[in-house]
C-alpha cells in the first residue's frame, strides 16, 4: 500500500539549515505532483511547497520562497525539502503529501506521512 | 490569497445527532472549467490530516455515506447525518483555484 515516511527533523538554530525527506513507497512515484504541507504546533495547516512529476516545475508559499527549496529523486522514489535560513515561525510539522490522482497539482491530498518536527529555537 | 472562513471553530456533538460546518472563501472557487475547487480534511486526534471529500462533493475511498460536502461560489458546507465517535477531531476546507492553496482555520468537533 502507499507509505510516505518522513525523516530530517529535529533541533536547529535561528539561520541554520536541514534536510528533509520523504520516502515513498507502493506507488509510482514518478507519476505523481508532490507537495509538503506543514503545520505549527496548536496550528492549522499550511502548504508550502509543491514539485512537479519530473522535478521541473517548482511552487512556494510566499513564506518560504528563496529560503526552502524541493526537489525530488524518481529513482530513488524520495522527495527532499531543503530548508535554509531557518527562522522560529518556521517551527512546525512537516508533512509531505501525495495527490489522489496523477493530474492533481496541489490538492485531494489522499495520501500522507506521519509528519517530521522541525523546532527552530535558540 | 484567498481567505477561507470556517464557522463554527468548536462544535460539540452529541452521537446519532447531525452535524454541519460552513466554510466561506474570500472568492468564488468556481473554475473555468466549471469545477469547484474545494477539499475538506479531517485530522483526527494524533493523527495525520486524511482526505474527506474533494471537489466539494465527492467522497474520498474509504469514507463513510454519513459525511457529504456541498456548496458553490464562495460558501461551503460539510454535513455529517449522524456523528460517531470516531469523527472527532479537526476539520478543514482547503480550496485549490489558486496558488497557494489555503486552508480554513479548523473546526474542532468533540463529543458532548
Amino acid at each position: 500500500q502507499v507509505q510516505l515516511v518522513e525523516s530530517g527533523g529535529g533541533s536547529v538554530k535561528p539561520g541554520g539549515s536541514l534536510r528533509l525527506s520523504c520516502a515513498a513507497s507502493g506507488f509510482s512515484f514518478s507519476d505523481y505532483y508532490m507537495s509538503w504541507i506543514r503545520q505549527a504546533p496548536g496550528k492549522g495547516l499550511e502548504w508550502i511547497s509543491c514539485i512537479e512529476r519530473s522535478g521541473s516545475i517548482m511552487l512556494y508559499a510566499d513564506s518560504v520562497k528563496g529560503r526552502f527549496t524541493i526537489s525530488r529523486d524518481n529513482a530513488k522514489k524520495s522527495l527532499y525539502l531543503q530548508m535554509n535560513t531557518l527562522r522560529d515561525e518556521d517551527t512546525a510539522v512537516y508533512y509531505c503529501a501525495r495527490p489522489m490522482h496523477t493530474t492533481s497539482w496541489y490538492n485531494d491530498f489522499q495520501h500522507w506521512g506521519q509528519g517530521t518536527l522541525v523546532t527552530v529555537s535558540s | 490569497d484567498i481567505v477561507m472562513t470556517q464557522s463554527p471553530l468548536s462544535l460539540p456533538v452529541t452521537p446519532g445527532e447531525p452535524a454541519s460546518i460552513s466554510c466561506r472563501s474570500s472568492q468564488s472557487l468556481l473554475h473555468g472549467n466549471g469545477n469547484i475547487h474545494l477539499d475538506w480534511y479531517l485530522q483526527k486526534p494524533g493523527q495525520s490530516p486524511q482526505l474527506l471529500i474533494y471537489m466539494v462533493s465527492n467522497r474520498a475511498s474509504g469514507v463513510p455515506d454519513r459525511f457529504s460536502g456541498s456548496g458553490s461560489g464562495t460558501d461551503f458546507t460539510l454535513q455529517i447525518s449522524r456523528v460517531e465517535a470516531e469523527d472527532v477531531g479537526v476539520y478543514y476546507c482547503m480550496q485549490f483555484l489558486q496558488t497557494p492553496p489555503t486552508f480554513g482555520q479548523g473546526t474542532k468537533v468533540e463529543i458532548k
